[in-house]
């Protein structure tokens, strides 16, 4: 069974940094592009990053482009986010998902159940 | 930027309705698009990729249709289970945009 749990969310305060885990098991995570999205509360869903099997390709939202960074541990099975800068419009619910192939850029089957970054003073 | 305008933004239908969903591209994008169901506290479910092919375990009675900038998500037979919101995400090229997305809601 294909599992992904989010790890890491917190309070934290405008311009500090935070960092995401999601930890994969189920299937071989070294074959599959993975993605973040994040929810602000009460809106809708915006694509965040993405990163190739590999890790050799990243993709980033232009908001976020300079202040995130995805990475992957592929002996670990866990996916990052590191978030620096962070401002009050980065609030939301960040999930971790898992894509079909490895376009970084396909359809995303599994979605983990969450992590909540809430940033204020 | 792609931009993915969904209309209606929320829909009342019954139990037992058909329900159709539009989702229109700014430009063309093929067939590189996705619709995901999200329940309310949930993560997103896929439903459709490739704008018609049904994801395994989906039920039949959700079907996806289009090509270039215009899109349809059908409901044939409303469930209870099935009121959600409903998102679409075009596939085509970075950054991969989402639609506002629908709420079906009880009538």
């Amino acid at each position: 069974e294909v599992q992904l749990l989010e790890s890491g969310g917190g309070l934290v305060q405008p311009g500090g940094s935070l960092r995401l885990s999601c930890a994969a098991s189920g299937f071989t995570f070294s074959s599959y592009a993975m993605s973040w999205v994040r929810q602000a509360p009460g809106k809708g869903l915006e694509w965040v990053s993405s990163i190739s099997p590999s890790g050799g390709n990243t993709y980033y939202a232009d908001s976020m482009k300079g202040r995130f960074t995805i990475s992957r541990d592929n002996s670990k099975n866990t996916l990052y986010l590191q978030m620096n800068s962070l401002r009050a419009e980065d609030t939301a619910l960040y999930y971790c998902a898992k894509e079909t192939g490895g376009a970084a850029i396909g359809p995303l089957d599994y979605w983990g159940q969450g992590a909540l970054v809430t940033v204020s003073s | 930027d792609i931009q993915m305008t969904q209309s209606p933004s929320s829909v009342s239908a019954s139990v037992g309705d058909r329900v159709t969903i539009t989702c229109r591209a700014s430009q063309g994008i093929s067939n590189w698009l996705v619709w995901y169901q999200q329940k309310p506290g949930k993560a997103p479910k896929l439903l459709i990729y490739a704008a018609s092919s049904l994801q395994s375990g989906v039920p039949s009675r959700f079907s996806g249709s289009g090509s270039g900038t215009d899109f349809t998500l059908t409901i044939s037979s409303l469930q209870p289970e099935d009121f959600a919101t409903y998102y679409c995400q075009q596939t085509n090229s970075f950054p991969p945009t989402f639609g506002g997305g629908t709420k079906v809601e009880i009538k």
